[in-house]
């Protein structure tokens, strides 16, 4: 099952640019998660965020949590060719709940 | 690399066929999962296994039949089925189905691609 959107749906950067998607979600969460999918590849965990927090940093890796809002975003910095995925988030249920997904190009 | 192994990476098969899905992880983790992806799409689950025993069934047809061995393989048996089921199978684990602070992270394999003839 769907909880929440994310979009935008397509987006398309040059390397060196910033990304930043978005993910909204229905209803209360103990915490939300990030994946990435190269294409052919299987899903790759990037990061959790709790919902008594607000901001957590991974290396060029930035998410935010308003719970308030019921959502979330990804910001990837300096962004680099190999950034070219699909980006999920995840939201926490009886199982993980997954957003449409984003699909991320960076173009040289 | 991923520390989720799936095997065969493709599998094309007829309408008729009886294949199987493997997938092994060794890092001790207890909650096993199959999802099916189709093109585009996110993952929709198929079934958890906790502790080696079914917990999540979402209402699979029975033409997907889910095994697991031991705490480190899972198995995933098809037979008779339909081109729609043409998709990539992908398996995944993490440490505890749910810990007390919610769902943990999953470690995904690569997956099967499937195409039914």
């Amino acid at each position: 099952s769907q909880q929440g959107e994310e979009d935008p749906q397509a987006l398309s950067i040059q390397e060196g640019e910033n990304a930043t998607m978005n993910c909204s979600y229905k209803t209360s969460i103990n915490n939300l998660q990030w994946y990435r999918q190269n294409s052919g590849r299987g899903l790759v965990h990037l990061i959790l965020i709790r919902s008594n927090e607000r901001e957590k940093h991974s290396g060029r890796l930035r998410v935010t949590l308003d719970t308030s809002k019921k959502s979330s975003s990804l910001l990837i910095t300096a962004s680099r060719a190999a950034d070219t995925a699909s980006y999920f988030c995840a939201t926490d249920g009886a199982q993980l709940i997954w957003g449409a997904g984003t699909k991320l190009i960076i173009k040289p | 690399d991923t520390e989720v192994t799936q095997t065969p990476k493709h599998l094309v098969m007829g309408m008729t066929n009886k294949k199987s899905l493997k997938c092994e992880q060794h890092m001790g983790h207890r909650a096993m999962y199959w999802y099916k992806q189709k093109a585009k799409k996110p993952p929709e689950l198929m079934f958890v296994y906790s502790y080696e025993k079914l917990s999540i069934n979402e209402s699979v047809p029975s033409r997907f039949s889910p095994e697991c061995p031991n705490s480190s393989l899972l198995n995933l048996h098809l037979h008779a089925l339909q081109p729609e089921d043409s998709a990539l199978y992908l398996c995944a684990s993490s440490q505890e189905m749910r810990g007390p602070r919610g769902n943990q992270p999953q470690h995904f394999g690569d997956g099967t691609r499937l195409s039914i003839l």
